[in-house]
């Protein structure tokens, strides 16, 4: 079964620091791309950043950039967000997600994200 | 950067009835490859996103036929052609050809 499961999220005070993890399972991580969303209270989906499969090439939304970062460890099947300086409205649901695509040439398709995990809650609060 | 405006915000349908949500984008999601990078999802209340359509029409495994979706260049549409209880939730539409951006997101309530 194909699997994402966030962790590390909680409470944490304003310009603190803290470290999400994603575990995967069921299909072959070190081929996907992936992805962090992040869903403030009652809001919309938000990007935050997605990695290349190999980890070598990384972008991030310009609301968390300089102060997140991505990594991960296909040794371990896992994805990482570090985040630093955080802010109030950084608070929201993360969610990690993979980035799928079938074929090669002009026979690609573009599944989008099409596993998601189901979320760890962040709450930055003094 | 790329804005994604779905209307209306929300609606409230009448089961067997159809529904229609709108996605209208800044810019044109066609690619030099010649794919639309145009994605739907929906959100059940409680739970993740769940993708439903990808590269515009394509409806992804599992999804049922009542869902379908058009468009083309900039605006793009997602049709329900009956609704059952069970399509309650948020819908988001998503690009990919920058970056990733979502729309707002589109309430689908059941009468």
């Amino acid at each position: 079964q194909v699997k994402l499961v966030e962790s590390g999220g909680g409470v944490v005070q304003p310009e603190r620091s803290l470290r999400l993890s994603c575990a995967a399972s069921g299909f072959t991580f070190s081929k996907y791309a992936l992805h962090w969303v992040r869903q403030a209270p009652d809001k919309g989906l938000e990007w935050v950043a997605i990695i290349s499969y190999d980890g070598s090439i990384k972008y991030y939304a310009d609301a968390v950039k300089g102060r997140f970062t991505l990594s991960r460890d296909n040794s371990r099947d896992t994805l990482y967000l570090q985040m630093h300086s955080l802010r109030a409205e950084d608070t929201a649901i993360y969610y990690c997600t993979r980035e799928s695509t079938s074929g090669s040439g002009s026979n690609v398709v573009y599944y989008g994200m099409d596993v998601w995990g189901q979320g760890t809650t962040v709450t930055v609060s003094s | 950067d790329i804005v994604l405006t779905q209307t209306p915000l929300s609606l409230s349908v009448t089961p067997g009835q159809p529904a229609s949500i709108s996605c209208k984008s800044s810019q044109s999601l066609l690619h030099r490859d010649g794919k639309t990078h145009l994605y739907w999802y929906m959100q059940k209340p409680g739970q993740s996103p769940q993708l439903l359509i990808h590269e515009v029409s394509n409806r992804f495994s599992g999804v049922p036929d009542r869902f379908s979706g058009s468009g083309s260049g900039t605006d793009f549409t997602l049709k329900i052609s009956r609704v059952e209880a069970a399509d309650a939730g948020i819908y988001f539409c998503m690009q990919s050809i920058q970056l990733r951006t979502f729309g707002q997101g589109t309430k689908v309530e059941i009468k």
